[in-house]
């Protein structure tokens, strides 16, 4: 199956600072990389996507980056603000099945 | 996207007792998928629930501790049977729409 594997576990900001996560998976095939942030109590929600064949895409602030090559695709979030404080979860779709990163806690310090 | 909800949303257990979670989906939906996160963990798949077909259980996982119903394209149930308190978690439904997954709010389980 998929590996994923996501970094840091953990990471402080200052406000208005950038944020940067990063994931690198195992599988070539792998065609499809959510992520999804996480608040405390609630469920996963998903905020960016992008498929294997896009280098990069971007969402107001949110941006994810994919390089197929390395196997490695990066959440970016500039201007941060203390909502922005959560859990992020990057996966990877292979086949029908996610394969979830470990979880990376982000604070921004206002 | 996808609006689902779950009851209950949190719940106190003792050890041996049976708990059934509810999902609820405002689309029908032919997949569905229940998650268990451990505190502080990622999300570990405990089975697919196809409409019309038996759930696909993920290693670790059997039908007679985590049996699922799907009786149509709009819900689901997840029972956790004969608790114990390593089965303190948050338990998540999702569902999958196009390419992606949408989850629910999760039920929050503690089990003394």
């Amino acid at each position: 199956g998929e590996n994923v594997e996501q970094h840091p576990s953990t990471l402080s900001v200052q406000e208005g600072d950038s944020a940067v996560i990063k994931c690198t998976y195992s599988d070539s095939a792998s065609n499809y990389f959510p992520w999804y942030k996480q608040e405390l109590g609630k469920g996963p929600q998903l905020i960016i996507d992008i498929r294997s064949n896009v280098g990069e895409k971007k969402d107001q602030r949110i941006a994810v980056t994919l390089n197929k090559t390395a196997k490695h695709f990066s959440l970016h979030i500039t201007e941060t603000q203390p909502e922005d404080s959560a859990v992020y979860f990057c996966a990877a779709k292979l086949g029908n099945q996610f394969y979830f990163g470990t979880g990376t806690s982000l604070t921004v310090i206002p | 996207s996808a609006v689902i909800s779950q009851k209950p949303s949190r719940d106190i257990c003792q050890r041996g007792t049976s708990l059934t979670i509810q999902c609820q989906v405002d689309s029908q939906v032919t997949m569905m998928f229940w998650y268990r996160q451990q505190p502080g963990q990622s999300l570990t798949l405990i089975a697919t629930a196809n409409q019309g077909s038996e759930a696909t259980y993920e290693s670790g996982f059997v039908i007679d501790k985590f049996p699922i119903s799907r009786p149509n394209l709009t819900f689901s149930t997840l029972t956790v049977s004969n608790m114990s308190p390593e089965d303190s978690s948050i338990y998540l439904c999702s569902v999958g729409l196009g390419e992606t997954q949408y989850f629910g709010p999760g039920t929050r389980l503690l089990v003394l």
